[in-house]
């Protein structure tokens, strides 16, 4: 079974960072684009970043741009999400997720929580 | 990077349907037939339930079917059935450089 399994959220204070990581299974990485997707408390989905296969094509949204750094490690099978000068904002489940070249998502991460308060 | 505008709630009784509706631009939606729909149960992971405007994966119901006109792309649920009611997102292919989703329907199933 195709499988995303995300680690390294918990708490942290504004200002922090924090490292999270994605690691893939069942599938081709190497071959995928993939994204990172956030979701706030009650909230709805909001796209991060992503990466192309061989992680030399990186974009951001606006809002983290300067903070944030996505990454990848295809001898791991692994996603990372470098997260500096963490804000109150970014709180939020980070999802990563395998991005087809038509721009859906799937399969989505289980998620972990990020969430930045002092 | 605006949202697709997408209604904040819609309702239906068991055995309706109802539809869902997805508005972005004609640098998006408009633009490509890439438009896909995800169901998010309450503390669940979101789930592909449409892809490319039209095309289900294997093992989602037909009573799911999605459609296009212009900018504005549809989702549709037919017979609703109480595991229906979730939180549903469209998203639209737009860029490589940047991805977009809508503001999400809630779907309540009286």
């Amino acid at each position: 079974e195709v499988q995303l399994v995300e680690s390294g959220g918990g708490l942290v204070q504004p200002g922090g960072s924090l490292r999270l990581s994605c690691a893939a299974s069942e599938f081709s990485f190497r071959s995928y684009w993939m994204s990172w997707v956030r979701q706030a408390p009650g909230k709805g989905l909001e796209w991060v970043a992503n990466i192309n296969q061989d992680g030399s094509e990186k974009y951001y949204v606006d809002s983290v741009k300067g903070r944030f750094t996505i990454s990848r490690d295809n001898t791991k099978k692994s996603l990372y999400l470098q997260m500096n000068s963490l804000r109150a904002e970014d709180t939020a489940v980070y999802y990563c997720a395998r991005e087809v070249l038509s721009g859906w998502f799937d399969p989505w991460g289980q998620g972990t929580l990020v969430t930045v308060s002092s | 990077q605006s949202a697709l505008t997408q209604p904040a709630s819609v309702s239906g009784s068991p055995g309706q349907s109802i539809t869902i509706s997805c508005t972005g631009t004609s640098s998006d939606v408009g633009a490509y037939d890439y438009v896909s729909w995800y169901q998010q149960h309450p503390g669940k992971v979101p789930k592909l339930i449409i892809y490319e405007v039209s095309n289900r994966p294997s093992g989602v119901s037909h009573r799911f079917s999605g459609s296009k006109s212009g900018n504005t792309a549809s989702l549709t649920i037919s017979g609703l059935q109480a595991d229906d009611e979730a939180d549903y997102y469209c998203s639209s292919y737009r860029s490589r450089t940047s991805g977009v989703f809508g503001g999400g329907t809630k779907v309540t199933v009286l």
